[in-house]
């Protein structure tokens, strides 16, 4: 398996864009994380989906942040409009059902301007 | 929710010493421990867990303890090579029953040759 597949893998954009970032987790998983990833705060989870419905979204920072799943194979992250402020790394993970284990992408280095 | 404080932030240490971590947990309903190692510019990857049955479980030169009654756990590693160099995550379950997952800082470990 290809494992967790994230894109892009560095964005650059100027505050007030939108952003949207992209993940597929691995085959057969049926929970999907998203987290960010900072040095003041480190590992922060954002929202949680289980069989492509979302569980928790008490981690999204602002409803600038949203999140879908329409299948089972994809997840976006979108920011509208984006800010300096969400600079960070994003990571997608996705674990079996049931399953405490994360298998993490390699994640999207964003950078707002 | 779940608090994880964990210890030290940095730690250096000689080619063939040992490396121990340390982590605290808040929620003494949590059951499930986890070890993660984050190489740069990469997502993080679990090296060995552990769940509240037991004290002890080693995977070769990784080792996780547990120590229940007072709510910590340590990672460590024996005959420490330079490319066990990298962040170590602690993890605990973010409530009673929970799948989502509360991360400790991180600990940068650097093995000196």
């Amino acid at each position: 398996d290809a494992g967790v597949i994230q894109s892009p893998r560095h964005e650059v954009t100027e505050m007030g864009q939108e952003v949207t970032l992209r993940c597929k987790p691995i085959s057969g998983h049926n929970s999907l994380f998203w987290y960010r990833q900072t040095m003041m705060r480190g590992l922060e989870l954002l929202i949680y989906f289980n069989n492509n419905v979302p569980i928790d979204d008490s981690g999204m920072p602002e409803d600038r942040f949203s999140a879908k799943m329409p299948n089972a194979s994809f997840s976006t992250l979108k920011i509208q409009p984006s800010e300096p402020r969400d600079s960070a790394v994003y990571f997608c993970a996705s674990s079996q059902r049931l399953s405490e284990k994360l298998f993490f992408g390699s994640g999207t280095q964003l950078s707002v301007l | 929710g779940e608090n994880v404080e964990q210890h030290p932030s940095t730690l250096s240490v000689q080619e063939g010493d040992s490396a121990v971590i340390k982590c605290t947990y808040s929620d003494s309903a949590s059951n499930y421990f986890p070890w993660y190692k984050q190489e740069l510019g990469k997502g993080p990857q679990l090296i060995i867990d552990i769940r509240s049955n037991v004290g002890e479980k080693k995977d070769q030169r990784i080792a996780v303890t547990l120590n229940k009654t007072a709510k910590h756990f340590s990672l460590h590693i024996t005959e420490t090579q330079p490319e066990d160099s990298a962040v170590y995550f602690c993890a605990a379950p973010s409530g009673a029953g929970s799948y989502q997952l509360t991360f400790g800082k991180g600990t940068k470990l650097s093995v000196i040759p």
